[in-house]
């Protein structure tokens, strides 16, 4: 059982549209989440961050975190063209720990 | 400021030879983290290295190593080297041990024959 699971996608939303990607993990221990975009030929970039449950809010960025279900989430607010690129969640149990990425979703905004 | 370097770009092996990665932080970061992103497996925890000593290992097969200098650059080495471990090997720095935001390098390209 993979540690941090995602859809890969690809995922198409309409510019302008609220994109969606989930994230579930396994690690009851986990308890900071960061959400990482990679755009293509690119290396990750952190975007978010999240360690209590509930919303957090970033301009466009909402990422959600309900640790009783194990899930993260990010909602893209008015997606762009230039949001198209894959999605990494990634947790770890402390500062001291590893972070364990998943796989990424693709995501796609079609102008 | 300059980002995280890593050298090379690309690099061509041979089955059982071995690949030496290189990785400098940004500038005043202590913890260097090595990542390997094989298609569609995304990415990998390797190693973690702050202020020369290693502080965390993934579930890597001990051919792969590394080490920290005193100027927090790193060194990542691959031994006896295997068709699978075709991938981009990303270096990340973060300010301080356990920090929240990794910053990474563009990565080197291994491709072994």
């Amino acid at each position: 059982q993979k540690e941090v699971e995602q859809n890969s996608g690809p995922l198409s939303v309409p510019e302008g549209a609220i994109a969606s990607l989930n994230c579930t993990y396994s690690d009851r221990g986990s308890q900071s989440f960061f959400w990482y975009r990679q755009y293509s030929g690119k290396s990750p970039e952190l975007i978010m961050s999240i360690y209590s449950n509930g919303d957090k809010e970033d301009g466009r960025f909402t990422a959600q975190l309900n640790k009783a279900s194990q899930y993260v989430s990010l909602l893209i607010r008015d997606s762009q063209p230039s949001d198209s690129a894959t999605y990494l969640c990634a947790g770890r149990r402390t500062s001291y720990d590893k972070v364990i990425f998943g796989p990424g979703t693709s995501l796609s905004v079609i102008p | 400021e300059a980002g995280v370097t890593q050298s090379p770009t690309h690099l061509i092996k041979t089955r059982g030879q071995q690949a030496t990665l290189r990785c400098s932080p940004i500038s005043g970061h202590t913890s260097v983290y090595w990542y390997q992103q094989a298609l569609g497996l995304g990415l990998q925890f390797l190693l973690w290295y702050d202020e020369g000593e290693e502080r965390n290992r993934g579930n890597f097969p001990p051919r792969f190593s590394g080490r920290q200098f005193p100027n927090y650059s790193s060194e990542l080495n691959v031994n006896a080297l295997e068709l699978e471990d075709s991938a981009l090997y990303l270096c990340a720095s973060s300010l301080i041990r356990g920090a929240e935001t990794q910053y990474f390098g563009p990565g080197t390209r291994l491709l072994v024959l």
